[in-house]
């Protein structure tokens, strides 16, 4: 079964860093691209951030610039958000999300269940 | 680039034929895709590189357009289409952006 579990969100104070994980099973996960893409409560869709097959193509969204850093790791089937300096309008629910190909320029069809991130002191 | 979405929000009866229209704020090409999403559920694709539609998808819904004018077509609203749909561009990677959303509800 395709299957992407996120983990690490949790409350944590203004400021403060926090590192989310995303595991993968099902599925080559080295074929393919990655994302993050976050929702806050009651609100639309964002995508966060982008990375792709080997890691040679990453993109981030203006709002997480500079603070937020994605990762992979292929040999673990394993995505990661590294996200300092968090702010208030960070909280959300953070998606982990599979690309139906290798660049990021590829729509996502397997989607996680979502790890939720609350920035609060 | 910036995703317009309208409308916001629409109610619509079991069987009707629902339009969401989707405008770029420039050229994307057929870089866009479309999104379900249901209460307290993951997004589920619908639709990619515009008009094609993603395994496993009922037939009635169809995505049209290309350039910055887009369409995702219900033909006959079917009790569980009731969600809020997201278009998605993917041309100005490595930075893509979501539509603001809309919400089908039961009229």
């Amino acid at each position: 079964e395709v299957q992407l579990v996120e983990s690490g969100g949790g409350l944590v104070q203004p400021g403060r860093s926090l590192r989310l994980s995303c595991a993968a099973s099902g599925f080559t996960f080295d074929d393919y691209a990655m994302h993050w893409v976050r929702q806050a409560p009651g609100k639309g869709l964002e995508w966060v951030s982008g990375i792709s097959w080997n890691s040679g193509s990453i993109g981030y969204a203006d709002s997480v610039k500079g603070r937020f850093t994605i990762s992979r790791d292929n040999a673990k089937n394993s995505l990661y958000l590294q996200m300092n300096s968090l702010r208030a309008e960070d909280t959300a629910l953070y998606y982990c999300a599979k690309g139906v190909g290798a660049t990021l320029r590829y729509a996502f069809d397997i989607w996680g269940q979502g790890t939720m991130v609350t920035v609060s002191s | 680039i910036q995703l317009t979405q309208s409308p916001s929000s629409l109610s619509a009866s079991v069987g009707d034929r629902v339009t969401i229209t989707c405008r770029a704020s420039q050229g994307i090409s057929s870089y866009l895709a479309w999104y379900q999403q249901k209460p307290g559920k993951a997004p589920k694709l619908l639709i990619y590189a515009a008009s094609t539609l993603q395994s496993g998808v009922p037939s009635r819904f169809s995505g049209s357009g290309s350039g910055t004018d887009f369409t995702l077509t219900i033909s006959s609203l079917q009790p569980e289409d009731f969600a809020t749909y997201y278009c998605q561009q993917l041309n100005s990677y490595p930075q893509l952006t979501f539509g603001g959303g809309t919400k089908v509800e039961i009229k």
